[in-house]
């Protein structure tokens, strides 16, 4: 079955950079759009961008342009997300998911399925 | 932030029906973009409840089911159920600079 599993929580002081990971199963890797969201504690969702696995290719949310870098590696079927210049405020849990579309063009996209998260904090 | 807006709470007593409400504008839903359901137990991963508007997944039952009209959608439960406790937020794609990816503020949905 279609798996995404992440690595595990972080402890990260300000100005510090973390890298996730999202490795993915039961299906083909390059094929799908992989997403990164983010959800401070006690909020809502709130989506950081995209990577596409076949090219590389990426398109971030302005919020994060700049802060923001998403990679690839295809020989392990491993998607990751690095966040710099961490804040208080980036303390929240980090997911992968996929856009179920296959070949699909950035636009209506979706979700599913996700990753278990990666909870992210940051504190002196 | 958000930019699809949702009632923050919403609740009903077993077996009842209950709708959440997504608002957005003419530059995600209001411009034909499809609006996208999940639900969210306490201390898990959000899931898949609608996709495109109005599908179900395999495994989600029909008692979940969605609607879109104009700048708005909403997500339907009938015969709610005591599991159906969680938070549901709407997603949509937008075409503006908060885009491309927009969430809505979240409902949490209570059975009395």
């Amino acid at each position: 079955q279609v798996q995404l599993v992440q690595s595990g929580a972080e402890v990260k002081k300000p100005g510090a950079s973390v890298k996730v990971s999202c490795k993915a199963s039961g299906y083909t890797f390059t094929g799908y759009y992989m997403h990164w969201v983010r959800q401070a504690p006690g909020q809502g969702l709130e989506w950081m961008g995209w990577i596409n696995p076949n090219s590389g290719g990426t398109n971030y949310a302005q919020k994060f342009q700049g802060r923001v870098t998403m990679t690839r590696d295809t020989s392990i079927s491993t998607a990751y997300m690095e966040l710099s210049r961490l804040r208080s405020d980036d303390t929240a849990v980090y997911y992968c998911a996929r856009d179920p579309r296959i070949a699909a063009r950035p636009g209506n996209f979706w979700f599913d399925p996700w990753g278990q998260g990666t909870l992210v904090t940051v504190s002196s | 932030q958000s930019v699809l807006t949702q009632p923050p709470s919403v609740s009903g007593a077993p077996g009842q029906r209950v709708t959440i409400s997504c608002t957005g504008s003419s530059s995600n839903i209001g411009a034909g973009y499809d609006v996208h359901w999940y639900q969210q137990l306490p201390g898990t991963a959000p899931k898949l409840l609608i996709y495109g508007n109005s599908n179900r997944p395999s495994g989600v039952p029909d008692r979940f089911s969605g609607s879109k009209s104009g700048t708005s959608a909403s997500l339907a439960i009938t015969g709610l159920q005591a599991e159906d406790e969680a938070d549901y937020y709407c997603q949509s794609y937008d075409s503006s600079l908060s885009g491309p990816g927009v969430f809505g503020t979240g409902t949490k949905v209570t059975v009395l």
